[in-house]
């Protein structure tokens, strides 16, 4: 099956700075990617999709220069936040899309970010 | 705009019960409907995908059932083990666009 690596895993970060996360798929090529943040026992918000070669759209209340995303390639995606504050913190994780017509998406392993 | 949810948010049960978890979807023009497992901490896995024109879709002890004129879709699993501890979400598309929109989750513990 297909596969979608999310790096890292984990990271905490001092506030202030600036974290990247990566989201690749392995072995198919995805025009597009989307991001979700889940806060502890809720679930998946949809932030953004992210289409390669564009700009990505992101969804109403999500800050665009807070959460930088990247789609340079068929096969990666990156979601960057600036300027991390505690309020960010929480699990990150990417979808891909195979474009193969089923609507299908695969899912990374997410990132679990806490901003001290 | 597509709204999921889910009940019940929380249940725990002991081991070998036969279970049922809930989903309701606002919009019935839906494509297909998915159920995903999440374990804590973890990315999701894919447990079954029901095309809007499927009743039900079963793997091993789960089956997932749709009545997209009640706008429901049921997760049936039989004789829980420990292992399913989990969160189960469903998920649906919003309208005719490749958003994938989530329900709030069951939070599933099955204890020996």
């Amino acid at each position: 099956g297909a596969v979608v690596s999310q790096h890292p895993s984990w990271v905490i970060c001092k506030s202030g700075t600036s974290v990247k996360i990566e989201c690749r798929s392995l072995d198919f090529q995805a025009t597009t990617m989307f991001w979700y943040r889940q806060f502890p026992k809720q679930s998946l918000m949809l932030m953004a999709t992210s289409n390669e070669g564009s700009k990505a759209t992101y969804e109403q209340g999500v800050e665009k220069d807070k959460f930088l995303i990247n789609h340079a390639s068929l096969t990666l995606s990156t979601l960057t936040v600036t300027s991390a504050h505690p309020e960010d913190s929480s699990f990150y994780i990417c979808s891909a899309d195979p474009g193969t017509g089923d609507e299908k998406l695969f899912f990374g392993s997410g990132t679990q970010l806490s901003v001290l | 705009k597509q709204e999921v949810t889910q009940i019940p948010a929380a249940l725990s049960v002991p081991e070998g019960e036969n279970l049922v978890l809930n989903c309701s979807f606002t919009d019935s023009a839906i494509y297909n409907l998915q159920w995903f497992r999440q374990d804590p901490g973890k990315g999701l896995t894919s447990l079954l995908l029901i095309q809007s024109s499927q009743r039900e879709q079963t793997s091993g002890r789960l089956n997932a059932s749709l009545d997209k004129s009640s706008g429901r879709s049921t997760l049936y699993i039989a004789a829980s083990q420990p292992g399913d501890s989990a969160t189960y979400l469903c998920a649906t598309f919003q309208g005719d666009t490749d958003k994938l929109i989530f329900g709030t989750g069951t939070r599933l513990q099955v204890f020996p």
